[in-house]
């Protein structure tokens, strides 16, 4: 089964609402990275995030080991936020520290 | 500010032929990776490499070659390109030792087998 699953597959909100996606894992985690991709396809990597709580401006990364999940969340969401949101588990003892990408969250603002 | 940087940034390619991907970056790490997008899934892991001249197979590595012929250059070869590898491809690099640390990613490069 996927060791990644991402939810929801697509939001939709009004602009000034706060957004909350959701990264459930089945394995093993050594970190979970967020990243931001934007409409032309380029990554932005937004957090690096071993367990516990960051925050970065309006977003926040947690991460619960225990639980198998991560969550990023956005407050009071902006039509630039608009695009989509990976998260990629970093999984340990494969000798490559490799990702396993989510399937992703499609991100969009209503003004 | 670490940087990864690819080329070309998009490709047409005919079925049959060959295509080389490059990679190069400048932050001193020892890790190299290739990943795949293909349009609505998350990226996956072909090839990677932690030292200049070796590279190990990832998790789609099939049809596919890599080379790294030094720590800053990682290429991905397809030798004989397939309709099924149109995708977009990112590179991404990561310093060697410790638990925690994050991946850079380039650009990303388009490529349309046709």
């Amino acid at each position: 089964g996927q060791q990644v699953q991402q939810s929801p597959a697509s939001l939709v909100l009004q602009e000034g609402e706060n957004a909350e996606l959701q990264c459930n894992f089945s394995t093993s985690l050594n970190s979970m990275q967020w990243f931001y991709q934007r409409p032309g396809g380029s990554l932005v990597s937004l957090f690096y995030n071993p367990s516990g709580t960051k925050h970065s401006g309006r977003l926040t990364s947690t991460t619960v080991i225990k639980e198998r999940r991560s969550s990023l969340h956005i407050s009071s969401s902006q039509t630039t936020d608009s695009g989509t949101y990976l998260c990629a588990l970093e999984r340990p003892g494969t000798g490559s520290n490799r990702l396993t990408f989510g399937k992703g969250t499609k991100f969009s603002l209503i003004p | 500010e670490a940087a990864v940087t690819q080329s070309p940034r998009s490709k047409v390619a005919v079925t049959g032929g060959k295509v080389t991907l490059s990679c190069h970056q400048t932050n001193n790490h020892d890790y190299m990776y290739w990943y795949r997008q293909d349009t609505g899934h998350g990226l996956r892991l072909i090839h990677y490499s932690y030292v200049a001249d070796s590279t190990e197979k990832g998790d789609i590595p099939d049809g596919y070659k890599a080379s790294r012929p030094s720590q800053e250059n990682f290429s991905l070869i397809l030798e004989l390109a397939s309709l099924s590898q149109t995708a977009v491809y990112f590179c991404a690099s990561r310093r060697l030792g410790g638990n925690y640390a994050e991946q850079f990613f380039g650009p990303g490069t388009r490529l349309t087998v046709l």
